[in-house]
């Protein structure tokens, strides 16, 4: 079957970084997605990995290691606005999203 | 500036009446539209595929008779939430992938449905 797992909840403080971990299994992949959702709100794309490595993009970056079926996405100099859910999700064979349940950050000051 | 368009933001209804719930995408054709579902503190759950012209393909476990999805036109997709039950409030949103293959989601800016 298809899954994707991340941990529920992490804390971190202000100003440190943090690194939000996800391992994934679908069927067949086109790629692996982070997004951030504020509660109430739709989420919204942080970004996307295809190919093994890290990308970078500004204060977020993201990495994957396809071999191993992991990714990650790390924020550095967390700031009190970084306090959301962070999604990640898997795309198929078919273009569909694999979501995972999210990570809550709690920054604290 | 936003890619799809999704209204009410929020709605209060009573139990047994019907709800609708509109999805645009605004400046493109989504022949694709995706309707989650999100209760408090959980992910996002697939309730189902509307694909313009043709049938919905619901998800396991989700009453096609209950949540009634039109996709009439390359632009718009409606959910329909028919004789709502407090279980039913909930965090409805959509999403769609914008041309074909792989591309980001866009999602709907989401609505609020309480049913009292």
């Amino acid at each position: 079957g298809q899954n994707i797992d991340q941990p529920t909840e992490m804390t971190a403080t202000e100003g440190a970084i943090v690194q939000i971990n996800c391992t994934y299994q679908t069927s067949g992949f086109n790629g692996l997605f982070w997004y951030q959702q504020h509660a109430g709100e739709a989420p919204t794309f942080l970004s996307y990995n295809v190919l093994d490595g890290l990308e970078e993009k500004g204060r977020f970056s993201s990495f994957l290691s396809r071999s191993k079926g992991y990714s990650y996405l790390l924020l550095k100099e967390l700031q009190m606005k970084d306090s959301a859910s962070y999604l990640c999700a898997g795309m198929d064979s078919n273009y569909q999203l694999i979501w995972g349940a999210g990570t809550k950050l709690i920054i604290k000051p | 500036g936003a890619v799809v368009s999704q209204h009410p933001s929020w709605v209060i209804c009573k139990s047994g009446t019907s709800v609708k719930i509109e999805c645009r995408s605004l400046d493109f054709q989504a022949t694709t539209m995706f309707w989650y579902r999100q209760f408090p503190k959980q992910s996002l759950m697939l309730m189902a595929t509307s694909n313009e012209g043709s049938k919905a393909t619901y998800e396991q476990g989700v009453e096609k008779d209950k949540f009634l999805i039109n996709h009439a036109s390359l632009t718009l997709s409606t959910l329909t939430v028919t004789s709502a039950h407090p279980e039913d409030s909930s965090f409805y949103i959509c999403s769609t992938l914008k041309g074909q293959g792989i591309t980001e989601a866009f999602f709907g800016q989401g609505t609020r449905l309480t049913v009292v």
